[in-house]
């Protein structure tokens, strides 16, 4: 009973360069939803998304970060051109159809941009 | 628009004591739900404890419990019989329906032999 795969668990890149942060999420959940965690904050929303299907990305910067859940494999968070301020932990979370009751997270990817 | 308060930053409690963390909430919907995550030093996320605002009775998940106070608008976690292990980040959250979470800014708990 596998619960929602995040990897790399941790990733380092230099400025510049990209960063795909790859969420499988648990057995039967169709709903996925990335949150950032800069240091010592609590997590904010960034992108829900169902398959193939981009619900909600208000929380998602305009321009370098994209989100996709392809209809076959994980989900990608991708950012481009890495930046210094990019560093922070990235969690996954996934739900089923019905009410969300049970968030459950990924153990997190920590970019860190050198 | 929904907002998460925790107002206690950090937390020192004694081994075996009962501890309460506050969490209040401010929306004008009716339908919601209310977390509640650990965060140890290791960073992951654990879910412990879910209630519905039209949940009559205070959910409970073992030592945790959530004094649910629709009126107050407050969702306190509360952890019986505290353990050196308890000592984390702890964070409320809430949602509508299958949307996204709004978190506070969370509360570190140190539990003190």
């Amino acid at each position: 009973n596998a619960g929602v795969m995040q990897n790399p668990r941790h990733l380092v890149r230099r400025r510049g360069q990209e960063a795909r942060l790859r969420c499988s999420p648990m057995k039967g959940h169709s709903h996925v939803y990335w949150y950032r965690q800069l240091p010592e904050e609590g997590l904010k929303f960034m992108v829900y998304l169902q398959k193939e299907n981009i619900i909600d990305e208000s929380g998602m910067p305009k321009e370098r970060f994209s989100a996709e859940f392809p209809k076959e494999g994980p989900s990608i968070l991708r950012i481009q051109q890495v930046v210094r301020g990019d560093s922070a932990a990235y969690f996954c979370a996934s739900s089923g159809q019905v009410l969300n009751t049970e968030a459950f997270f990924g153990q997190g990817t920590r970019l860190t941009v050198v | 628009a929904q907002k998460i308060t925790q107002t206690q930053p950090g937390m020192f409690v004694q081994e075996k004591e009962a501890v309460t963390l506050d969490c209040t909430y401010d929306t004008s919907d009716q339908s919601y739900g209310l977390f509640w995550y650990k965060q140890p030093s290791s960073g992951e996320m654990i879910f412990l404890i879910y209630q519905g605002s039209y949940d009559e009775q205070n959910a409970t998940e073992g030592r945790y419990s959530l004094n649910f106070q629709k009126a107050r608008k407050s969702a306190n976690l509360v952890i019986s019989a505290s353990q050196l292990g308890d000592s984390a980040m702890y964070f409320c959250a809430m949602n509508f329906g299958n949307e996204k979470l709004t978190f506070g800014t969370g509360t570190r708990l140190t539990i003190i032999p």
